[in-house]
């Protein structure tokens, strides 16, 4: 049981450079989530899915989509990086039952 | 835009000193969640409390929440080096809506 896994864990574009985030969750959780943190601003909501083939826009969604592949798999693209967005990236999973949120080890993006 | 405002920014403590955190939301909530973030991973879920609940404990950790205040306090008792991290408060209005977190309490234990 990995719980929640992302892929890459560190990255270094260019800008105009676009990238998938790839994400996954094994514990059957219907909702998924992509935030980023930067220094001193906590972690801010950009896309989520509160289920398979639904997805919506979180506080901070310019510059990215997402795609909910299947129950499993939530991905964060980027069509063309900019500076503004090196940041770390957090994907999460919650349960139907449960209200706690579950989190990935992070990507550590850089835009050059 | 964020709901929940943690205060201090930043906290220093001795090994054996109890910590206090603070959290201010702005909108009414189903429940308020705290969550745990060492140097360069992911975040981990320590506790919950809900808006009929005033207090809970696990552990060392004991949460107060007071819904007229809008507010709550995360102590963590007797803190050790190893409770060295960022502490998030999370809230959360309805099953059905995502989480959203505060800036963060950064805790350093001296040892």
């Amino acid at each position: 049981n990995a719980g929640v896994t992302q892929t890459p864990k560190f990255q270094v574009l260019k800008t105009g450079q676009s990238m998938t985030l790839q994400c996954a969750q094994d514990m059957n959780h219907n909702s998924m989530y992509w935030y980023r943190q930067d220094p001193g601003m906590g972690l801010r909501l950009i896309y989520y899915s509160a289920s398979e083939g639904t997805t919506d826009k979180g506080e901070v969604p310019n510059g990215y989509n997402v795609s909910r592949l299947n129950k499993r798999e939530f991905s964060l693209r980027l069509e063309s990086a900019a500076p503004s967005q090196t940041s770390v990236y957090f994907c999460a999973s919650r349960g139907n039952w449960t209200d706690t949120q579950y989190f990935g080890p992070g990507t550590r993006l850089t835009v050059l | 835009s964020q709901q929940g405002e943690e205060d201090p920014q930043a906290l220093s403590i001795q090994e054996g000193e109890n910590a206090t955190m603070n959290c201010s939301y702005k909108t009414s909530i189903n429940n308020l969640q705290w969550y745990r973030q060492n140097s360069g991973r992911g975040l981990v879920h320590l506790i919950l409390i809900r808006s009929n609940e005033r207090e809970k404990h696990s552990g060392r950790l004991r949460v107060t929440l007071d819904t007229s205040k809008k507010s709550s306090s995360l102590l963590i008792t007797a803190s050790r080096a190893a409770d060295t991290a960022s502490y998030f408060c999370a809230t959360d209005r309805s099953g059905n809506t995502p989480l959203v977190f505060g800036k963060g309490t950064r805790l350093s234990v001296i040892a």
